[in-house]
């Protein structure tokens, strides 16, 4: 079955400091991939997502996801992270069988000023 | 353009009684799709309309849960009667389902966080 794996549950950054974020998936096909930000009191808000072509994907507020086949992954990153960036952070793939996505758990961001 | 839109955003209910969550979707946009984040874990789908029609509810956890989307526009979710482990953030995106996509970029509401006392 697919999964989507976050090891991370809490990630603590300083202000300024650069981010990556993990994100694990299991899947036999190309995957289309996902990350959405909820920061606190709003709803999910999709930052990027990737389908196909150039494995490097920029999306909102700075970020950018690499998709990397050979690892299964398609971290997270930012090379300054702001305050506004606390939240929680969640990776998703869509299913192969429709298009409902399947969530890792999370991983919260936490900025130190 | 308004957002996906959910109502209440908070409810908090007894053990037995009933709870209706409401979904309004972005306009013009076919797909509707509940999703639940129970407890800090991970968020898990429940069930995908395509317009008024129930595309997929695997994900649906027993038959006290009910959706509907009448007139293929907004959706609601009934629990009857409600049990302690419903309790949690329950989330309604939509797409627009374009005919012949390889994929469809879901939008999210800010959820309903219900309690079930």
């Amino acid at each position: 079955a697919q999964s989507v794996t976050q090891p991370d549950i809490h990630i603590t950054v300083s202000e300024g400091a650069s981010l990556e974020l993990r994100c694990n998936y299991s899947y036999g096909a190309t995957p289309y991939l996902f990350w959405y930000v909820q920061s606190p009191g709003q709803g999910l808000q999709l930052l990027l997502k990737y389908f196909s072509g150039d494995t490097l994907v920029q999306g909102i507020k700075g970020f950018e996801a690499e998709f990397k086949r050979s690892q299964s992954s398609f971290n997270l990153r930012k090379p300054s992270v702001h305050w506004s960036d606390a939240a929680e952070y969640f990776c998703a793939v869509e299913s192969d069988s429709s298009y409902k996505l399947i969530f890792g758990s999370g991983t919260r961001l936490l900025v130190r000023p | 353009e308004a957002g996906v839109t959910q109502f209440p955003s908070h409810s908090v209910i007894e053990k037995g009684q009933t709870v209706t969550l409401r979904c309004d979707p972005i306009s013009g946009h076919d797909n509707l799709y509940w999703y639940r984040r129970v407890m800090g874990k991970e968020i898990k789908f429940l069930l995908h309309f395509v317009k008024e029609s129930k595309q997929d509810e695997s994900g649906m956890p027993n038959n006290r849960f009910l959706a509907e989307r009448t007139g293929g526009t907004y959706s609601t979710l009934k629990v009857q009667p409600a049990e302690l482990e419903d309790s949690g953030v329950y989330f309604c995106a939509s797409s627009l389902g374009l005919a012949g996509v390889v994929t469809d970029t879901q939008y999210f509401g800010p959820g309903t966080r219900l309690t079930v006392l």
